[in-house]
């Protein structure tokens, strides 16, 4: 089974808004990273965050992490039809060596 | 572009035929992965190599997979007597990696779609 989980599955708002979304992972971690996905570019890294960070920023993006539970959420701010794409938490783990392990995504749609 | 590149892009193959992949890494990147993705799914991990040792494959890979990276630059996977179930988007990704452990940002390739029919 994937390492992380991401909730919701599938999110539908209207351009300017704010979208959040949430990754849940199981073991305990060395970093994670978010990555975008859409269908004319591939997967796209966005952000990393280490275990021993809390929270980050990047442009309209803001992750935070919560060791303690296990999870992060990716927070896009001021959205853009543009932002329109899958989203997908990935875990770097002492378990698995060194690969990611992704998550089935979080479908974001923003309506301009 | 000095990107990942994926070739070819789209292949279509009839059951029982052999595909071969080929990726071009960021020429400075000393580790390249291959997963696959199927729709609604995120990527799954199929191999990793760190220059030109293949260090990890997944159980997901069969004896049917092989993958190779000679010389540490380009990368070829290949699927031996495809099954439909190998329909799937082929994807690569390499990395600058110091001090070997822990996995690190990831550049993408475009992927290649394989349907089998």
């Amino acid at each position: 089974s994937q390492q992380g989980e991401e909730d919701p599955q599938a999110l539908s708002i209207q351009e300017g808004e704010n979208a959040t979304m949430n990754c849940s992972y199981k073991t305990s971690i060395n970093n994670l990273q978010w990555y975008r996905q859409n269908s004319g570019r591939g997967l796209v890294h966005l952000i990393l965050i280490r275990s021993n960070e809390r929270e980050k920023h990047s442009g309209r993006l803001r992750v935070t992490l919560d060791t303690s539970k296990k999870s992060s959420s990716l927070l896009i701010t001021a959205s853009r039809a543009a932002d329109t794409a899958s989203y997908f938490c990935a875990t770097d783990a002492w378990e698995y060596g060194n690969k990611l392990v992704f998550g089935a995504g979080t479908i974001l749609r923003v309506k301009s | 572009d000095t990107g990942v590149s994926q070739n070819p892009r789209h292949k279509i193959t009839k059951r029982g035929q052999n595909v071969t992949f080929r990726c071009d890494p960021i020429s400075e990147h000393n580790r390249l992965y291959w997963y696959r993705q199927t729709l609604g799914q995120g990527p799954e991990f199929l191999t990793y190599f760190q220059n030109e040792a293949q260090l990890e494959k997944s159980r997901l890979l069969s004896d049917r997979f092989s993958a190779e990276r000679p010389k540490g630059s380009f990368s070829t996977l290949e699927i031996q007597r495809t099954e439909q179930g190998d329909s799937a988007m082929y994807l690569c990704a390499s990395s600058l990696v110091s001090g070997g452990q822990g996995a690190y940002e990831q550049y993408f390739g475009p992927g290649t779609r394989l349907t089998v029919t």
